[in-house]
């Protein structure tokens, strides 16, 4: 079946560096691509998306790049802070028939080292 | 609005004991969803609805899992008989529309079976 891999599933970083978190997906027709952050006993809650015809988009201090050749996407977080620390998921849409629905990856643990 | 509201939070039972964990989605919002996450396995969707009425089941693990929306304001996911295997955290998540459109989260039933 269809599946969304992410990687790496732990990340650790100083403090104010940049953190980038990889994912890939096996759907050519997939055309849209969120991410979700999680902190610790909350559920995710999206932080930024990305549609198909698109091939960056920024908000503050996250950017998400999009390579539809490639089939991959990638989540960039500059200058790091302590509040960052959480699970991130990346996520595809896929077609199964007349059905929608979200192909999630594992997860990336990140750590923000003080 | 308060957000998607679940209960109870946590659940701890006895194997073969009937579990019913529930959820009241964000008013106005067409799209129900059922989640379950796990260490080993991640977040996996396990059913959804689209105004009460159930759409895609094909997540659910099997027969001893039904769900049901009755109306439009709530939604239970009943466990008949628990396991152990069934001890995860099970997540519901609510949205205006299927795809491209941010899912609204609750904070999550953790669920153990001993």
């Amino acid at each position: 079946g269809e599946n969304v891999e992410q990687h790496p599933s732990t990340l650790s970083v100083q403090e104010g560096d940049s953190a980038v978190i990889k994912c890939t997906y096996s759907d050519s027709a997939s055309n849209y691509f969120p991410w979700y952050k999680q902190e610790l006993g909350k559920g995710p809650q999206l932080i930024i998306d990305i549609r198909s015809n698109v091939g960056e988009k920024k908000d503050q201090r996250i950017a998400v790049t999009l390579n539809k050749t490639a089939k991959h996407f990638s989540l960039h977080i500059t200058e790091t802070q302590p509040e960052d620390s959480a699970v991130y998921f990346c996520a595809a849409s896929i077609r199964q028939g007349s059905n929608y629905q979200l192909i999630w990856g594992a997860g990336t643990k990140l750590i923000i080292k003080p | 609005d308060a957000g998607v509201i679940q209960s109870p939070r946590h659940e701890v039972t006895e194997m073969g004991q009937e579990v019913t964990l529930r959820c009241k989605p964000i008013s106005g919002h067409d799209y129900l969803f059922w989640y379950r996450q796990t260490m080993m396995r991640g977040l996996e969707l396990l059913i959804y609805f689209n105004n009460n009425v159930p759409i895609d089941d094909s997540g659910m693990p099997e027969d001893r899992f039904s769900a049901k929306m009755p109306n439009a304001s709530f939604s239970t996911l009943k466990i008949q008989p628990s396991e152990p295997r069934d001890s995860a955290v099970y997540f519901c998540a609510s949205s205006l529309r299927l795809v491209s459109h941010e899912q609204y989260f609750g904070p999550g039933t953790r669920l153990t079976v001993t």
